[in-house]
């Protein structure tokens, strides 16, 4: 157990709706990192949060959105959704500066699947 | 931009033989080089790490190696097991900076025959 918690785990909806998955990162974690995996495909950097600040973006589309809360959890919003947006959406979290590692702890991933 | 190359993308191999799987990155600033371990349906685990001031870095049957001048950097799996068929993935970052962001390569499916 790696102490990042994902919900949904699984996901069906159809193209053209809006889905909203949930992270909590491990516990004293400030930064959160959102990754996708589609099949067959390495695991694709989306964006980072730090304490509720945006910090570094990837490949993220105009139609996926997140935010960190003061809570530390963090929302990734996929809206307008298309078959190819079905993935593996993984959440990861760590301390960044000199106290952390580099480690990335993932958690077990929510499973979007767009019909 | 940023780019993670990982090669080759799938590698069998018969138990009790190595693997070596090899990784170039782009941004000559990186300096953390973590490989992760992901079995099938699940979340990818660190199972070793290299930093750019050592050159090489051994775990039990792993090792990992870095070659900083030629950016890139392998990872050795010596007497394999069955249990070491998973997707393995390389990846380049720089945690000391304001971003502690992963570039990971696209991954080499590994399977061991027993």
């Amino acid at each position: 157990d790696s102490g990042v918690t994902q919900t949904p785990k699984h996901l069906i909806t159809a193209t053209g709706q809006r889905v909203t998955l949930r992270c909590s990162p491990r516990s004293g974690d400030l930064s959160v990192y959102w990754y996708q995996q589609s099949l067959d495909q390495g695991l694709q950097f989306l964006i980072q949060y730090y304490n509720g600040e945006e910090r570094a973006k990837g490949n993220i589309l105009e139609r996926f959105s997140a935010q960190q809360f003061p809570d530390l959890h963090s929302e990734l919003n996929l809206s307008s959704l298309e078959l190819g947006d079905s993935a593996l959406y993984f959440c990861a979290s760590n301390s960044l500066g000199f106290s952390g590692t580099g480690e990335l702890f993932f958690g077990e991933g929510s499973r979007l699947t767009v019909l | 931009g940023e780019n993670v190359e990982q090669h080759p993308s799938t590698l069998s191999v018969q138990e009790g033989d190595s693997a070596v799987i090899k990784c170039t990155y782009s941004d000559s600033a990186s300096n953390y080089f973590p490989w992760y371990k992901q079995e099938l349906g699940k979340r990818p685990q660190l199972i070793i790490d290299i930093r750019s001031n050592v050159g090489e870095k051994k775990d039990q049957r792993i090792a990992v190696t870095l070659n900083k001048t030629a950016k890139h950097f392998s990872l050795h799996i010596t007497e394999t097991q069955p249990e070491d068929s998973a997707v393995y993935f390389c990846a380049a970052g720089l945690p000391s900076s304001n971003t502690g962001k992963l570039i990971f390569g696209q991954g080499t499916t590994l399977q061991v025959k027993p």
